[in-house]
């Protein structure tokens, strides 16, 4: 399957703080990315969707100031945690597909942040 | 609002054994079906897709089934082994392409 890469693994900041994640699709072309969030023992929520070029659509209950979405390129997106707080904390997943119709939605692996 | 529910929330099986996951989900109108395997603190791996069109998907020892009238599918995973352990979750794209309900998984454990 496709490769996406998710950098960095785990992060810690302090309160306040800005914190940016990248999520690169490695070998095609990302027309649409996506940002969960994922809580322990719990599913994902999507944050937000993004495609290429385009300003970020959010769900309902994300605050788009905070959580701020760039996809400039076909192959990368980047989740900005600004003004980060302890409960910011959590683990977030990118995810990249090439917006062809009935094709897989492919993982990074994770972000593990902690505010602290 | 689709809902998505996977049971059991965790399974532990002796190493070899046959099992079957269930997902099932509420509203019927749903573009595709995705099972997921997730590894202790890491990402998502994609397993199988199952388009709406279709009623299965098969992969080396694993096969998805799909009713979509009844809303659910199934995982099953033949000769488990205890590299199998991992956390399945199972996502369908509804509403609009490119948005995928979870459920919360099931947290399988095969025992040597």
């Amino acid at each position: 399957g496709a490769v996406v890469s998710q950098h960095p693994s785990r992060v810690i900041c302090k309160s306040g703080t800005s914190v940016k994640i990248e999520c690169r699709s490695l070998d095609f072309q990302a027309t649409t990315m996506f940002w969960y969030r994922q809580f322990p023992k719990q599913s994902l929520m999507l944050m937000a969707t993004s495609n290429e070029g385009s300003k970020a659509t959010y769900e309902q209950g994300v605050e788009k100031d905070k959580f701020l979405i760039n996809h400039a390129s076909l192959t990368l997106s980047t989740l900005t945690v600004t003004s980060a707080h302890p409960e910011d904390s959590s683990f977030y997943i990118c995810s990249a597909r090439t917006g062809a119709l009935n094709t897989e939605a492919f993982f990074g692996q994770g972000t593990r942040l902690t505010v602290v | 609002k689709q809902e998505v529910t996977q049971i059991p929330a965790a399974l532990s099986v002796p190493e070899g054994e046959n099992l079957v996951l269930n997902c099932s989900f509420t509203d019927s109108a749903i573009y595709n079906l995705q099972w997921f395997r997730q590894d202790p603190g890491k990402g998502l791996t994609s397993l199988l897709l199952i388009q709406s069109s279709q009623r299965e998907q098969t992969s080396g020892r694993l096969n998805a089934s799909l009713d979509k009238s009844s809303g659910r599918s199934t995982l099953y995973i033949a000769a488990s082994q205890p590299g199998d352990s991992a956390t399945y979750l199972c996502a369908v794209e509804a509403d609009n392409f490119n948005k995928f309900y979870f459920g919360s998984g099931t947290k399988l454990n095969v025992k040597p």
